[in-house]
């Protein structure tokens, strides 16, 4: 089974500030890997697949990057509606996600 | 406009059944990769259960032997049959809609989640 890694678990951050957020596979999954937001109370909603494609209609401040067993998720410029958790899902084999990361405002 | 309606949740005593609902409206179910995450009180996202367009299903470790996943395609309904309930299966049930580009799959339309609660 893949094991996905998130980093760090809570993220403390200001509006306007450059957030990044780490997810490790525990093998290569090439570029098969997703990136969800989560409110409280809420569904998850896609923002990226395929590694960096934006799901239409998110913001261009999201965007992901990587590939084999290392990506990240950057907020450019994080706003007032991005503290939420953030998940990351690889869809190489079956499917899992990473624990989550919450973005709480500092 | 796309929507999915889970339905079918409540409180069950460990080793009771369980059958959950999810309606979808705005698109087939039959074409479409259609699977159950749950999520634990306070915890993240676990991946249950999928049906592949073409017929194939697949099932977490954790719930092997134990769920069902089917679709009614008269109804537009896919269904997640629950059987030897623990409580560790207490959770929010997510129906969703999965995307193949290149691989299987990204879950870009999901419902509002029905609440399955296993306690005596």
């Amino acid at each position: 089974d893949i094991q996905m890694t998130q980093s760090p678990s809570t993220l403390s951050a200001s509006v306007g500030d450059r957030v990044t957020i780490t997810c490790r596979a525990s093998q290569s999954i090439s570029t098969w890997l997703a990136w969800y937001q989560q409110k409280p109370g809420k569904a998850p909603k896609l923002l990226i697949y395929e590694t960096s494609s934006l799901e239409s209609g998110v913001p261009s401040r999201f965007s992901g990057s990587g590939s084999g067993t290392e990506f990240t998720l950057t907020i450019s410029s994080l706003q007032p509606d991005d503290f939420a958790t953030y998940y990351c899902q690889q869809y190489d084999s079956y499917w899992t996600f990473g624990q989550g990361t919450r973005v709480e405002i500092k | 406009e796309v929507q999915l309606v889970e339905s079918g949740g409540g409180l069950i005593q460990p080793g009771g059944s369980l059958r959950l609902s999810c309606a979808a409206s705005g698109f087939t179910v039959r074409n479409n990769y259609m699977s159950w995450v749950r999520q634990a009180p306070g915890k993240g996202l676990e991946w249950v259960s999928i049906f592949y367009s073409g017929g194939a299903t697949y099932y977490a470790d954790s719930v092997k032997g134990r769920f069902t996943i089917s679709r009614d395609n008269s109804k537009n309904t896919l269904y997640l049959q629950m059987n030897s309930l623990r409580a560790e299966d207490t959770a929010v049930y997510y129906c969703a809609r999965g995307r193949s580009v290149g691989s299987c799959c990204q879950f870009y339309s999901w419902g509002q989640g029905t609440v399955v609660t296993v306690s005596s």
